[in-house]
């Protein structure tokens, strides 16, 4: 079964960097993903698309402080520079027969 | 540039009916498969169902099967969500969304189950 597993919860300091965590379920590794990320009250926001290679292609107006990397089954999205505005909940995605989201990632700029 | 407008959502008594429909612009929807995703108030998103760019294939979360049906109209560039037999665990914001690995999201239309 497809499953994405991500930490309920991650925190950083303003100004700093931060790797979020997105692992799928055995079996799965060469799958893609997507992130999504979803400021308070807001719908969600794509981010970008991740390759199980690493290479990853990002939405209209996502800036250079979002990037994504990939090693196994596990897909990575860093962002440096943290904002305030970065606070937000960040959810991984992908597909098999059905769509597929993580849990999501609650996200504390301190 | 693509737009995703919702609309349909509302208060509705558990046992009811809603139909919630999502226009699309700014691209080919003929082209692209597009999906209902939700959110509960508090929780995380959760995919409702898919239709292929033709509407040949069709999924559901087994959390709907049986009383959500999804359908579109490529001439009229819109997605449609029937739901019938609510439940107050259904009520969520409801997004379309396209196209399997997400790009687009649409701003939500709320579903409120409720007597």
């Amino acid at each position: 079964q497809l499953v994405l597993t991500q930490s309920p919860s991650a925190s950083a300091s303003l100004g700093a960097s931060v790797k979020l965590t997105c692992t799928l379920s055995s079996g799965h590794s060469s799958y893609a993903i997507a992130w999504h990320q979803q400021q308070p009250e807001k719908g969600p926001r794509y981010l970008m698309k991740l390759n199980s290679d690493g290479s990853h292609s990002k939405g209209d107006g996502i800036p250079d402080r979002f990037s994504g990397s990939s090693s196994g089954a596990e897909r990575y999205l860093t962002i440096s520079s943290l904002q305030s505005e970065d606070e937000a909940d960040y959810y991984c995605q992908t597909w098999g027969t059905d769509v597929v989201f993580g849990g999501g990632t609650k996200l504390t700029v301190l | 540039e693509v737009q995703l407008v919702e609309s349909g959502g509302g208060l509705v008594q558990p046992g009811g009916s809603l139909r919630l429909s999502c226009a699309a612009s700014g691209f080919t929807f003929s082209s692209y498969e597009m999906n209902w995703v939700r959110q509960a108030p508090g929780k995380g998103l959760e995919w409702v169902s898919y239709i292929s760019s033709s509407g040949s294939t069709i999924y559901y979360a087994d959390s709907v099967k049986g009383r959500f049906t999804i359908s579109r109209d490529n001439a009229k560039n819109s997605l449609y969500l029937q739901m019938n037999s609510l439940r107050a665990e259904d009520t969520a914001v409801y997004y379309c969304a396209s196209p399997k690995l997400v790009r687009f999201w649409g701003q939500g239309t709320l579903v409120t189950v409720s007597s």
